[in-house]
């Protein structure tokens, strides 16, 4: 069964300063991995995600993820954080050779300080 | 919310009672999917469906039911609403088409009481 850990319940960073969450996954065989972003009373915004090909992918609002296959993780990261960055963050994760469900982890509250 | 809308958008209720939530889409995706979210546990699967009529359970499918009758809407029921399943609930949609690579989009959720 595929799993996604996120170990951090809350990340404090100070605006202007570099913003990494992260985030591990479990799967059989190799993965499709996905973050999302959550505002308070929103749905939840798609990031980015990785599928195939280069480790770095670039998304929306200036984030980024790294894709490690060796140490299985899939962190995100973004420079400078903005107050406006303040949010939940989930990352997801699907196999390849299952059928369409995505498993998220438990999130992570972002807090960036003036 | 990427042409999604879910209603009611709050709703407050007493144990027993029968409730459906309704997901509405206008992108013609054929994968739907409802979840709900609990502090400290994220997102998990109830149910999703792959087609109109084709439903299949996910992992907190206990005390829930849904329908699909057309393409663009989703039904989630209570069948007799518990405590336990106040919560917050979000449609999702997937076009489902890409061999799995496909981005889910969210809607806006329907956050649910149940007294």
């Amino acid at each position: 069964a595929q799993s996604v850990a996120q170990p951090e319940d809350q990340v404090n960073v100070a605006e202007g300063n570099p913003l990494t969450v992260k985030c591990t996954y479990s799967v059989s065989g190799n993965p499709y991995l996905f973050w999302y972003v959550q505002y308070p009373n929103r749905g939840l915004q798609f990031l980015l995600k990785y599928i195939t090909g280069d480790n770095l992918v670039k998304g929306s609002y200036g984030f980024e993820a790294e894709f490690n296959k060796s140490q299985t993780s899939f962190h995100l990261k973004k420079p400078s954080a903005l107050v406006s960055d303040s949010a939940l963050y989930f990352c997801a994760v699907r196999d390849r050779y299952g059928n369409n469900r995505l498993a998220f982890g438990k999130g992570n509250q972002v807090v960036v300080i003036p | 919310d990427a042409g999604i809308t879910q209603s009611p958008r709050h709703k407050v209720t007493e144990t027993g009672t029968p409730v459906t939530l309704r997901c509405h889409q206008t992108e013609n995706h054929r994968y739907m999917y409802w979840y709900r979210q609990d502090p400290g546990h994220g997102l998990r699967l109830i149910h999703y469906s792959y087609g109109v009529k084709d439903t299949d359970k996910g992992e907190v499918s206990d005390g829930y039911s849904v329908s699909r009758s057309k393409t663009e809407d989703f039904l989630l029921t209570l069948e007799s609403a518990t405590s336990s399943q106040t919560s917050v609930y979000f449609c999702a949609i997937s076009a489902g088409d890409t061999g799995g690579t496909d981005t889910q989009y969210f809607g806006p959720g329907t956050r649910l009481t149940v007294l």
